[in-house]
């Protein structure tokens, strides 16, 4: 079956980054973009941008551009987004989320990092 | 960036009853480009809805969705207690994605 597994829980000091995993299995790992999408405690999901495992193509949201990386590593089928610059406000869960390409929805999704940043 | 704008903030409604959400974007959206997903407390959202009407697999056929250009609705024909959750709509535009804010679905 179709899985997306995150790395743990990180806490993290202003100014640090973080670097999360999420390792797919189940499907066949070059198929399908992986997202990343974050939600704030008692907030709302926000898109941070996508990386297409089978070329390294990546397409970040405008907000994050500078500071987020999105990296593949097709050997273990493992995705991974670093932020870079954190701030309180970059306390978040973190989702990966699986997309057929052209499909425009997220079909499977990762249980979540959890990332708090606190002094 | 178009901003999805979903009303009401929350649902308050009883078992068996309709629910109607709404989710309406600053700029016409592709029907393509629009989806719907809930999120229950402490997991990662589920697909409900994908090209504005196509059900997910899985889902229930009391989950519908509907619209075009900047208005779409995603109804529950008859509430279980199950639906309390939060539901987002979705779009993609411009190389971007971008969520609403959600709607709350409660069940008394």
């Amino acid at each position: 079956q179709v899985q997306l597994v995150h790395s743990g829980a990180e806490v993290k000091k202003p100014g640090a980054s973080v670097k999360v995993s999420c390792k797919a299995s189940g499907y066949s790992f070059i198929n399908y973009h992986i997202h990343w999408v974050r939600q704030a405690p008692g907030q709302g999901l926000e898109w941070m941008g996508m990386i297409n495992p089978s070329d390294d193509n990546t397409n970040y949201a405008r907000k994050f551009l500078g500071r987020v990386t999105m990296t593949r590593d097709t050997s273990t089928g493992t995705v991974y987004m670093e932020l870079s610059s954190l701030t309180s406000e970059d306390t978040a869960v973190y989702f990966c989320a699986r997309e057929r390409p052209g499909a425009i929805n997220f079909d499977y999704w990762g249980q979540g990092t959890l990332v708090t940043v606190s002094s | 960036e178009i901003v999805l704008t979903q009303s009401p903030g929350t649902l308050s409604l009883s078992p068996g009853e309709r629910a109607t959400l709404s989710c309406r974007a600053s700029q016409s959206v592709s029907s393509n480009n629009l989806a719907w997903y809930q999120q229950k407390p402490g997991l990662a959202p589920r697909l409900l809805i994908f090209a504005a009407s196509s059900r997910a697999t899985a889902i229930p056929d009391r989950f519908s969705g509907s619209g075009s250009g900047t208005d779409f609705t995603l109804t529950i024909s008859r509430l279980e207690p199950e639906d309390s959750a939060v539901y987002y709509c979705q779009q993609f535009g411009s190389s971007q994605y971008t969520f609403g804010q959600g709607t709350k679905v409660e069940i008394k």
